[in-house]
């Protein structure tokens, strides 16, 4: 139980372009589903935090006109990087935190990777 | 943002050998949670710790909460090759809408056989 997935896995795209990355939980529904980004040999950074059916909270120096999210369901949300340039690319990686029970953890998808030429 | 102190940055042991890191804070978490990543894929949960003290294990891995809420440790108990990748500290304050994590800065251990 407790499996996200992502799409796609990776994706290579010309600066300017957008590109969509879809998180879902497989077995179970997310209240809440966070979005996160990892440069090589760091650590996770969140970027924002996605409520089914309200706006995403975005953290500090994180523009939200850059990267769109869209939480339509509980078991899917979208980050999308609007005018993609060589300096986004990087490792892309949501979360989610199951409605069900009173535990906090959360499950995480296994990433995508976004390079940007 | 925020981030924990996690020790050491990297470990290199020989298969067999126990194995000990930890990260501290200077605020106070409510849940702390331990993850394991490998290359190019995202973070494994390990153990969740949700009290203050609690010592928890999973197999050969064993965590605690320490008491003032600040720290927490996790014990790896007779290594093998594929304990090798980078394990997360992360810290969770919880309650309400506040479930987000603040991640340690990865340990990254390596077993030689």
């Amino acid at each position: 139980g407790a499996v996200v997935s992502q799409h796609p896995s990776r994706v290579i795209c010309k600066s300017g372009t957008s590109v969509k990355i879809e998180c879902r939980s497989l077995d179970f529904q997310a209240t809440t589903m966070f979005w996160y980004r990892q440069f090589p040999k760091q650590s996770l950074m969140l970027m924002a935090t996605s409520n089914e059916g309200s706006k995403a909270t975005y953290e500090q120096g994180v523009e939200k006109d850059k990267f769109l999210i869209n939480h339509a369901s509980l078991t899917l949300s979208t980050l999308t990087v609007t005018s993609a340039h060589p300096e986004d690319s990087s490792f892309y990686i949501c979360s989610a935190k199951p409605l069900a029970g009173s535990y906090n953890e959360q499950f995480f998808g296994p990433g995508t990777r976004l390079t940007v030429l | 943002g925020q981030q924990l102190n996690q020790s050491p940055q990297s470990m290199f042991i020989q298969e067999g050998e126990d194995v000990s890191m930890n990260c501290t804070s200077s605020s106070i978490f409510n849940t702390w949670l331990w993850y394991k990543q490998d290359p190019g894929e995202g973070p494994v949960l390990l153990i969740a710790l949700y009290k203050a003290g609690e010592l928890t294990s999973n197999g050969r891995l064993t965590a605690q909460f320490g008491i003032t809420r600040k720290d927490s440790f996790l014990n790896i108990s007779a290594s093998i090759p594929s304990d090798v990748g980078i394990y997360f500290c992360a810290g969770q304050l919880g309650g309400g809408s506040n479930y987000k994590l603040t991640f340690g800065k990865g340990t990254l251990l390596t077993v030689n056989p």
